[in-house]
């Protein structure tokens, strides 16, 4: 199964909104409520930022948002500020014989 | 609060088996429902999801690896283990260990190691 969907790059300036799509199809991202997003800062390890769709660990800023709407997940950052800069990735749950599914990560710039 | 910590050779021979193993501390690896996920990063790349392991010993691999992968745990020593065999370039990455609450929440992580496949 291919990875899911996202765009290569986005950007922003501070203070700015932005979104990040994430698109599959019915065997993952829209037939399961089990989205997760991670940001990964170059030389570090991914950190979890929103999970089961919409929900924020403790300590992720509520600027950081999840939605899905069909087979499109989407990440929406608000009041963009300097650190957002990274890249982002969106997981899913893809079914009992794929099971985990990565997108292949969009760039963010905070212009 | 866990903390995961992987470790293991940084160069493997090609067709040669990779074997890692991911150290858990600030808990027992055995106390509550999580999986124990293995994922890598090529470089400049996206992420793969390799495969899990329940405290019971159970596992769940992606299939594109299935053949070559075994993922372990051993609670007496709080820790898993990942082996992938008949390796070769395309396997150089960035292995990171990961606590998986089986709903696809990766938290936390550890601090990732690079292997290298090269002779």
């Amino acid at each position: 199964q291919s990875a899911l969907t996202q765009p290569a790059s986005v950007s922003g300036s501070p203070g700015q909104s932005i979104t990040i799509s994430c698109t599959g199809t019915s065997s993952d991202v829209g037939g399961y409520n089990l989205v997760s997003w991670y940001q990964q800062h170059p030389g570090k390890a991914p950190k979890l930022m929103i999970y089961e769709g919409s929900k924020r660990p403790s300590g992720v800023s509520n600027r950081f948002s999840g939605s899905k709407s069909g087979n499109t997940a989407s990440l929406t950052i608000s009041g963009l500020q300097a650190e957002d800069d990274a890249d982002y990735y969106c997981c899913s749950y893809a079914g009992s014989t794929t099971f985990v599914l990565f997108g292949g990560g969009t760039k963010l710039t905070v212009l | 609060q866990a903390q995961l910590q992987e470790s293991g050779p940084g160069l493997v021979k090609p067709s040669q088996t990779l074997s890692l193993t991911c150290i858990v501390s600030g808990g027992s690896i055995s106390n509550g429902n999580y999986y124990w996920s293995w994922i890598r990063q090529p470089a400049g790349k996206g992420l793969e999801w390799i495969g899990r392991v329940y405290t019971s010993g159970s596992t769940n691999y992606n299939p594109s690896l299935k053949s070559r992968v075994t993922i372990s745990v051993d609670t007496s020593k709080n820790q898993f283990s990942l082996k992938l065999s008949s390796v070769t370039a395309a396997d150089t990455a960035v292995y990171y260990c990961a606590r998986d609450n089986g709903l696809e929440r990766f938290d936390p992580w550890g601090q990732g190691t690079l292997v290298t496949v090269s002779s």
